[in-house]
Formats: C-alpha cells, sequence, structure tokens
C-alpha cells in the first residue's frame, strides 16, 4: 500500500531563517507531488506540484522554493522565511505518469498529516 | 481560472440531524471532483471521488452528487455524529491539478 509522510509536524522559525520541509511517498512510482499551504480561515492554496524528477510548477511567485531530487522525493525550502510564510504546510500525491486513472477521472489525491510552520 | 465555493462556511446541528453541504465550481471541464475531511490540525482524508461521468457516489452514510452542466456538488450527510465534526473540503481536477474550495466547518452537537 502506499504511505505518504511529511516532517517535522511543527516547527518554529525565526524570520530570516532558512526552511527545509521534507516529503516522501511510498510504495508508488512516478507519483505528482504537490505542496499547499492553508493559511488561518483560507484555503488551500496550491505552491508547487512536480510531474517528475526535477519537473517543477510554481503556481505562486513567493518566498518559497521546491525541488524533487529523486522520484518520490519533495522538498519544499526557503533561503529567508518571512513573517507571512506562516502557515499549515501539506504535501500530497496522486497517480502521475499519464496514468489511466488520470485521464479516467479516477485520480484520488492523498495527503500528508501537515508541518505547522509559526515565523516569529 | 477554476474557481470553487462552498457554502456555508460553518455549520453547526444537533445530532441525528441529516444536511447537505454545497460545493460550485466556475468550469465544468473537470476530470473529477473529490470531497475530503479534515480535523483540526490534521491532513486531509478523501471521502469520496466522482468522476466526470458519474453522478453521485455513496459511503456509508455519505452520499455526494455531481451536476457538471451547472458546476455543482452536494454531500449530503445522513444521521449525523458527533464524530462527523470537521471541516469539510471539495476540490475539482483537472488532468495533474486540483482546486480547492475553502471549506465548510461542521460541528454536530450531542
Amino acid at each position: 500500500s502506499q504511505t505518504i509522510h511529511q516532517w517535522p509536524a511543527t516547527l518554529v522559525q525565526p524570520v530570516g531563517s532558512p526552511l527545509s520541509l521534507e516529503c516522501t511517498v511510498e510504495g508508488t512510482s512516478n507519483p505528482n507531488l504537490y505542496w499547499y499551504r492553508q493559511a488561518a480561515g483560507r484555503g488551500l492554496q496550491l505552491l508547487f506540484y512536480s510531474v517528475g524528477i526535477g519537473q517543477i510548477s510554481s503556481e505562486v511567485p513567493q518566498n518559497l522554493s521546491a525541488s524533487r531530487p529523486q522520484d518520490r522525493q519533495f522538498i519544499l525550502s526557503s533561503k529567508k522565511l518571512l513573517l507571512s510564510d506562516s502557515g499549515f504546510y501539506l504535501c500530497a500525491w496522486s497517480r502521475g505518469g499519464s496514468s489511466a486513472d488520470e485521464f479516467l477521472g479516477k485520480n484520488i489525491q492523498y495527503f500528508g498529516a501537515g508541518t505547522r510552520l509559526s515565523v516569529l | 481560472k477554476q474557481e470553487v465555493t462552498q457554502i456555508p462556511a460553518a455549520l453547526s446541528v444537533p445530532e441525528g440531524e441529516n444536511l447537505v453541504l454545497n460545493c460550485s465550481f466556475t468550469d465544468s471541464a473537470i476530470y473529477n471532483l473529490q470531497w475530503f475531511r479534515q480535523d483540526p490540525g490534521k491532513g486531509l482524508t478523501s471521502l469520496l471521488l466522482i468522476q466526470s461521468s458519474q453522478r453521485e457516489q455513496t459511503s456509508g452514510r455519505l452520499n455526494a452528487s455531481l451536476d457538471k452542466s451547472s458546476g455543482r456538488s452536494t454531500l449530503y450527510i445522513a444521521a449525523s455524529q458527533p464524530g462527523d465534526s470537521a471541516t469539510y473540503l471539495c476540490a475539482v481536477s483537472a488532468g495533474n491539478q486540483f482546486y480547492f474550495g475553502t471549506g465548510t466547518s461542521l460541528t454536530v452537537i450531542p
């Protein structure tokens, strides 16, 4: 079965410090991977998605970057955190690689447990 | 760009009541629609997925319908229980991208 791991669960960082959040998926290959941010009282904002190693699409210009060094590893980073970067960060995966599920609309998105980031 | 709206933003009902949550989207060119549940401080759990060619899906006390032409979906919860208290989000997909509503926060009062 497939599992998704996201860590750390909570993080408190000072303004101007770097950030690295990691997400890994097990039990599947060539997944689509996603980073979302959920601010208090707001919906999920898609930050980045990736359909393969080294392929990153950014949805919103911001202080963050993403990388996919391995097939099932997705990393969210920042060189200098801002107060506005505080929020709940969620990693997710879905079947990719032009799978039949994707085109038939059977593509379920599975989420990690999230990371609560507080920038002080 | 696809926009997803959920009404109401919050809902409080007594235990045992049947209830309906609403989701609307602006672009009917979708592959599927998913309903998720999110408990406070937790990730999202997928409840139901309706493919664009389907009109409804059922799982236990949950029933989700989809009217793609009108850009609407409803999530029906029968005989609500306190354990159903959570935020419910809907999301539509177009290929490998997913668009989320802001959610409905449900409280079921014992």
